[in-house]
């Protein structure tokens, strides 16, 4: 069945380390998207990237990096520059064409702080 | 600037009673308007969507959401909850060449047997 894999499902970050959380899809689309989700707030964007090699930042950037060297892979690093990186974080990904085609999602991984 | 507004950050009805959750938006562009659920530790998982072919859009699950332009608002309609209906729901409006999303707060709704 096609759809997005995330991987680890949970994750814990020392102090100080950069931790890089996966993403994967076989849909086949072209666009992708990073979001994060803290409790009360809904999601926010951090990423998202329309083609291969090619990425922007949305409305929280700072403290993450993204690549996107492949169609189907997005990975996300959370560097030691994000001070609040507790979360859960979500990757999406839809087709090109019409603004009305909705965003697919993964089942998120949660981050943690040791 | 798009802008997404839930009233209501916690719903509760009783099983069997209409579910109504609001959302309004903001748009200076015909908006593409999505709801989305969320179940604890788990992504979203599309509704409905707003393609203005019609206004009145039904979704999975027998939800159904009423296009209002002149109230700028999208509601979230199930004429009877169901207990597996509890989840967090999201309004959100697509923008921009790369379709992002802008979501709403989120209603958390909590169906009481």
């Amino acid at each position: 069945d096609g759809g997005i894999t995330q991987s680890p499902k949970y994750l814990f970050r020392k102090e100080g380390q950069n931790v890089t959380l996966s993403c994967e899809q076989n849909l086949n689309h072209d666009a992708m998207y990073w979001y994060r989700q803290d409790p009360g707030q809904g999601l926010r964007l951090i990423y998202y990237s329309q083609i291969v090699n090619d990425f922007q930042k949305g409305d929280i950037a700072e403290g993450y990096s993204v690549s996107r060297e492949k169609k189907e892979s997005f990975p996300l690093t959370v560097t030691s520059a994000q001070k609040n990186p507790t979360a859960f974080y979500l990757c999406a990904s839809t087709s090109g064409g019409w603004q009305n085609q909705p965003q697919h999602f993964g089942d998120g991984t949660r981050l943690s702080i040791l | 600037a798009q802008s997404v507004t839930q009233l209501g950050s916690h719903v509760s009805v009783s099983e069997g009673a209409l579910v109504l959750l609001r959302c309004n938006y903001s748009s200076s562009v015909p908006p593409y308007l999505f709801w989305y659920v969320q179940y604890p530790n788990q992504g979203l998982q599309l509704l409905l969507k707003y393609t203005s072919a019609a206004t009145l859009v039904k979704g999975i699950n027998g939800f159904e959401a009423e296009f209002k332009k002149s109230e700028t608002s999208f509601h979230l309609t199930k004429p009877s909850a169901h207990m597996s209906d509890a989840a967090e729901y999201f309004c959100a409006v697509s923008y921009g060449s790369a379709r992002q999303l802008t979501f709403g707060s989120g209603t958390q709704l909590t169906v009481l047997p």
